[in-house]
C-alpha cells in the first residue's frame, strides 16, 4: 500500500524553530511536496524535493532522504501567521499525488 | 495567483439528487484534479485529467464521474448524492513541468442532507 505519516498537531512559540516530519511508503517516487493550508482556505505550494538534501527558501527549508523515505519541513523565526496546517505529499507516478493528513501547527505568542 | 475558480462555493443538497461542481482555469494547464478533504483523511484524489477528454480514476472515485470537454473546464458530477459525500471539494491544476506543483482552487463546501 501507499502511506504518508506526519504528526497530527504541533505547538511552538513565536520566534522559535520547528521541524515537521514526514515519512512515506509509496510504489514510486517522482518528488515530495510541502503545502501550507490556513483554516478555511486552499493549500498553497511551499517546496519541492526530488533529490536528497536540503532545499532552502527564506524562512522555510525542506529536507529529503529517499533511502529512508523521510522528509522534514523546517520553519525558522516563527510568526503568528505561520499557524496553519502543513501537508506533505508524494508524487508516486507521472500524474498522481498522495497527501498525508497534515500537521496542524499552532504558534503561541 | 493561478487563475482557478470553482462554482458553486457552497451547496446544500438532498440525498439522491445529482450535483455538478465546476472547475474553471485560465492558465491553460494540461493537468486538472478533483480532491475531497475530510477531517482525519487529508486530501484524497477523486479523478484527474491529463488532457481534453482524457481522464482517470483516483483513490476514491466510486459515486463520482468527471468530464473535460475543454482545456479550461473540469466538471465533477455526483450522480446520486449521499451523506458520505458531504465534504470540501478542491480542484487543482498543474503545468506538468518541474517542479510539478499543484495550484488549488478556493474549494466547494458540499453538504448532503
Amino acid at each position: 500500500g501507499q502511506n504518508i505519516d506526519q504528526p497530527t498537531e504541533m505547538t511552538a512559540t513565536e520566534g522559535a524553530i520547528v521541524q515537521i516530519n514526514c515519512t512515506y511508503q509509496t510504489s514510486g517516487f517522482n518528488g515530495l511536496f510541502w503545502y501550507q493550508q490556513h483554516a478555511g482556505e486552499a493549500p498553497t505550494f511551499l517546496s519541492y524535493n526530488v533529490l536528497d538534501g536540503l532545499e532552502e527558501k527564506g524562512r522555510f527549508s525542506s529536507f529529503l532522504s529517499r533511502s529512508k523515505g523521510y522528509s522534514y519541513l523546517l520553519l525558522k523565526e516563527l510568526q503568528m501567521k505561520d499557524s496553519a496546517s502543513y501537508l506533505c505529499a508524494v508524487q508516486p507516478g507521472t500524474y498522481k499525488y498522495i497527501f498525508g493528513t497534515g500537521t496542524r501547527l499552532k504558534v503561541l505568542a | 495567483d493561478a487563475g482557478i475558480t470553482q462554482s458553486p462555493r457552497h451547496k446544500v443538497t438532498e440525498t439522491g439528487t445529482p450535483v455538478t461542481l465546476r472547475c474553471h482555469q485560465t492558465e491553460n494547464h494540461r493537468y486538472m484534479y478533483w480532491y475531497r478533504q475530510d477531517p482525519g483523511h487529508g486530501l484524497r484524489l477523486i479523478h484527474y485529467s491529463y488532457g481534453v477528454k482524457d481522464t482517470d480514476k483516483g483513490e476514491v472515485s466510486d459515486g463520482y464521474s468527471v468530464s473535460r470537454s475543454k482545456t479550461e473546464d473540469f466538471l465533477l458530477t455526483l450522480e446520486s448524492a449521499t451523506s458520505s459525500q458531504t465534504s470540501v471539494y478542491f480542484c487543482a491544476i498543474s503545468e506538468g513541468t518541474v517542479p510539478y506543483e499543484q495550484y488549488f482552487g478556493p474549494g466547494t463546501r458540499l453538504t448532503v442532507t
